[in-house]
C-alpha cells in the first residue's frame, strides 16, 4: 500500500536559516505532491503544488523540489523566521484523482 | 478557514449514541472531504464526495456514514460512537479551478468530538 513518510522528530532551527523538510513514498507514483502548514488548533493550509514531471517550484521563500527516481521531495524555507514554526505536511494523490494520502507531518520550531 | 465552516467546533457524546457533524462551504466547490486526524497517524480520510448525492468511502470509514444533498453541505455520521472515534474530525473542499489540476484542498477550522 502506498506509505508517506515524514521525520516525526521535530526540527529545531535558529532564525535566519534554511529548514529543509523531507517527503518520502513509497509503493506508488504520484501524479502530483502538495505541502501544507498546519498550526496548533487549526486545520491545514496549502502552501505549493509540485507535479511529476516538475523538479523545482517556488513560491517567495519557499521552495520544493521532487525527486520521482529518489521517490522523495525536500521542502526548504529560506531565511527562516519565528513565525514560519508550524507542522507542515506533505500529501500525495491516490490514482491520479482529487483524493490525497497525507504525511503525518514534521513540526518546525524557529528560535528568535 | 474562509468559506468553510463546521459544526459543532467542540461534541462531549456517550458511547452508543449517534453524532452528525456538519460541514458547509459558500465557494460552491465540487469536492467535499471528511478526515480524522490523531496523533501519530496524520489525517486519514474517513469519505468523500464528489458531487451532489456522489460519495464514496476513504481509508478508515467504517462505523461512519456521509450524506450531500445539497452542493454546499456535508454531513458526517457517527452511527453509534465509539471511544476510538475520539478524534479531530476536518473538513475539506476542492475544485478544478481556472487551471486544470488544480488538486489543492482548503480545509475548516475543524471539529474536536470526545466520546466517553
Amino acid at each position: 500500500s502506498q506509505k508517506i513518510e515524514q521525520n516525526s522528530e521535530a526540527l529545531n532551527i535558529q532564525e535566519g536559516k534554511t529548514a529543509t523538510l523531507t517527503c518520502n513514498y513509497t509503493n506508488y507514483s504520484p501524479a502530483y505532491l502538495q505541502w501544507y502548514r498546519q498550526d496548533p488548533g487549526r486545520g491545514p493550509v496549502f502552501l505549493l503544488l509540485i507535479r511529476e514531471n516538475e523538479k523545482e517550484k517556488r513560491k517567495e521563500r519557499l521552495k520544493v523540489t521532487f525527486d520521482t527516481t529518489l521517490k522523495q521531495s525536500l521542502f526548504h524555507i529560506t531565511a527562516s523566521q519565528p513565525a514560519d514554526s508550524a507542522t507542515y505536511l506533505c500529501a500525495l494523490d491516490m490514482d491520479s484523482s482529487y483524493k490525497l494520502i497525507f504525511g503525518s507531518g514534521t513540526r518546525l520550531l524557529v528560535r528568535p | 478557514d474562509a468559506g468553510i465552516t463546521q459544526s459543532p467546533r467542540h461534541k462531549v457524546t456517550e458511547t452508543g449514541t449517534p453524532v452528525t457533524l456538519r460541514c458547509h462551504q459558500t465557494e460552491n466547490h465540487r469536492y467535499m472531504y471528511w478526515y480524522r486526524q490523531d496523533p501519530g497517524h496524520g489525517l486519514r480520510l474517513i469519505h468523500y464526495s464528489y458531487g451532489v448525492k456522489d460519495t464514496d468511502k476513504g481509508e478508515v470509514s467504517d462505523g461512519y456514514s456521509v450524506s450531500r444533498s445539497k452542493t454546499e453541505d456535508f454531513l458526517l455520521t457517527l452511527e453509534s460512537a465509539t471511544s476510538s472515534q475520539t478524534s479531530v474530525y476536518f473538513c475539506a473542499i476542492s475544485d478544478q479551478g481556472r487551471q486544470a489540476y488544480s488538486y489543492e484542498q482548503y480545509f475548516g477550522p475543524g471539529t474536536r468530538l470526545t466520546v466517553t
